[in-house]
């Protein structure tokens, strides 16, 4: 069965540094993975994707990801965050239909100024 | 991206009532979904609403509770029935293009429900 572990429930980080958001996964068959963010009392934002090709996937907002096979993992980053960055990240993986998405229980990112 | 209206945005409703939230596409769209996030909690998926069928709901999720309904490919219903104060969560409707914009998932603004 398809799954996703956010193994930390919070990060914090210093506005200007680089922050990772860490995303681990177990799938059937080839992962489709995806990252979102959710502010307060908003709806889901997509950030970006990883289907196949270049490992390194680059989003919106200046994040990117590293889609890493034998780790099998897929950790959101950027170089220097903003106090804007912080929200709820989540990290999902489509459904074995290939249809919806699973979803990791979310990381809390909050950036100090 | 697609544009995804979701009404109403939150309600307070009493025990034992029903509340019916609605998710308008601005375009046609090949899948919609219906996914609940319980306070503090992940997403986990509701339902799939087909078009013109009876919806295909997950494990733990049954139609009498969540009847779904999805007349065309822009538009979709979620009731949640015989309300109770566990039924308190956020629902959000959500869109996938295949083949059309991408294979991202898109999502309302959610609805937040309070049962009382």
């Amino acid at each position: 069965a398809q799954s996703v572990a956010q193994p930390e429930d919070q990060v914090n980080v210093a506005e200007g540094n680089p922050l990772t958001v860490k995303c681990t996964y177990s799938v059937s068959g080839n992962p489709y993975l995806f990252w979102y963010v959710q502010y307060p009392n908003r709806g889901l934002q997509f950030l970006l994707k990883y289907i196949t090709g270049d490992n390194l996937v680059k989003g919106s907002y200046g994040f990117e990801a590293e889609f890493n096979k034998s780790q099998t993992s897929f950790h959101l980053k950027k170089p220097s965050a903003l106090v804007s960055d912080s929200a709820l990240y989540f990290c999902a993986v489509r459904n074995q239909a290939g249809t919806a998405l699973i979803f990791g229980k979310g990381t809390t990112l909050s950036v100090s100024s | 991206s697609a544009v995804i209206s979701q009404k109403p945005s939150r309600d307070i409703c009493q025990r034992g009532t029903s509340l019916t939230i609605q998710c308008q596409v601005d375009s046609q769209v090949t899948m919609m979904f219906w996914y609940r996030q319980q306070p503090g909690q992940s997403l986990t998926l509701i339902a799939t609403a087909n078009q013109g069928s009876e919806a295909t709901y997950e494990s733990g999720f049954v139609i009498d509770k969540f009847p779904i309904s999805r007349p065309n490919l822009t538009f979709s219903t979620l009731t949640v029935s015989n309300m109770s104060p566990e039924d308190s969560s956020i629902y959000l409707c959500s869109v996938v293009d295949f083949g059309g914009r991408g294979t991202e998932a898109f999502f309302g603004q959610g609805t937040r429900l309070t049962v009382v």
